[in-house]
């Protein structure tokens, strides 16, 4: 099972809106909408950002947002915060008991 | 709040074995399902397998198959990771996650494995 593709990184000012993109097959990202996107800051553990393609989990703010559209899947980070520097990483269902992850995008607040 | 807590780092020499604990708190174990992931210094994340401890069985990326195993104690609420013929490219931090089905939270502290002569 080959890793889904990420841009290796993505930045923007402060305030702006930042988009990254997670591109896998109709083997897991087109076959299944059990996307999810987790934020590593460094030295640390990775954190459920986005489930089940568009849905955030309690906590996480809404200035997160998530899309799909075929193979490709979206996290958007909208009004950007100096907090919000970290490597993100989407993953997918790739049937079968299977996982597969993308291989991450380093986002930089300028 | 579940809680998922890993056993400390380890040194192993290349053919050796590891195993990796990962406790659980506050949440019935036996009610969850639990995954292992890897991440090799500087790379991405890697899905090795997974575990319903209710049922006892295990799942294991292709890659993996043959050298890992997945168990859990439902006493101790324990699961755990064992990879075996260990090469230096296994040397990374090791997570568990709880497996929401669709998802993995939360995620334990992460154990480094270091595998040198």
């Amino acid at each position: 099972q080959s890793a889904l593709t990420q841009p290796p990184s993505a930045s923007g000012s402060p305030g702006q809106s930042v988009t990254i993109s997670c591109t896998g097959t109709s083997s897991d990202v087109g076959g299944y909408d059990y996307v999810s996107w987790y934020q590593q800051h460094p030295g640390k553990a990775p954190k459920l950002m986005i489930y089940e393609v568009t849905k955030r989990p309690s906590g996480v703010p809404d200035r997160f947002s998530a899309s799909k559209s075929g193979n490709t899947a979206s996290l958007t980070v909208s009004g950007l915060q100096a907090e919000d520097e970290a490597a993100y990483y989407c993953s997918s269902f790739a049937g079968s008991n299977n996982w597969v992850f993308g291989g991450g995008t380093k986002l930089t607040v300028l | 709040q579940v809680q998922l807590v890993q056993s400390g780092a380890e040194v192993k020499k290349p053919g050796s074995s590891v195993k990796v604990s990962c406790k659980v708190s506050g949440g019935t174990f036996s009610r969850y399902a639990f995954t292992w992931v890897r991440q090799a210094p500087g790379q991405g994340l890697e899905w090795m397998g997974g575990i319903i401890p209710i049922f006892g069985t295990a799942k294991y990326a292709e890659k993996f198959q043959g050298r890992v195993t997945i168990t859990a104690d439902e006493s101790t609420s324990t699961t755990y990771m064992e990879l075996s013929s260990l090469k230096s490219e296994d040397t990374a931090v090791y997570y568990c996650a709880r497996d929401m089905t669709t998802w993995f939270d939360p995620w334990g502290q992460g154990t480094l494995v270091t595998v040198s002569s």
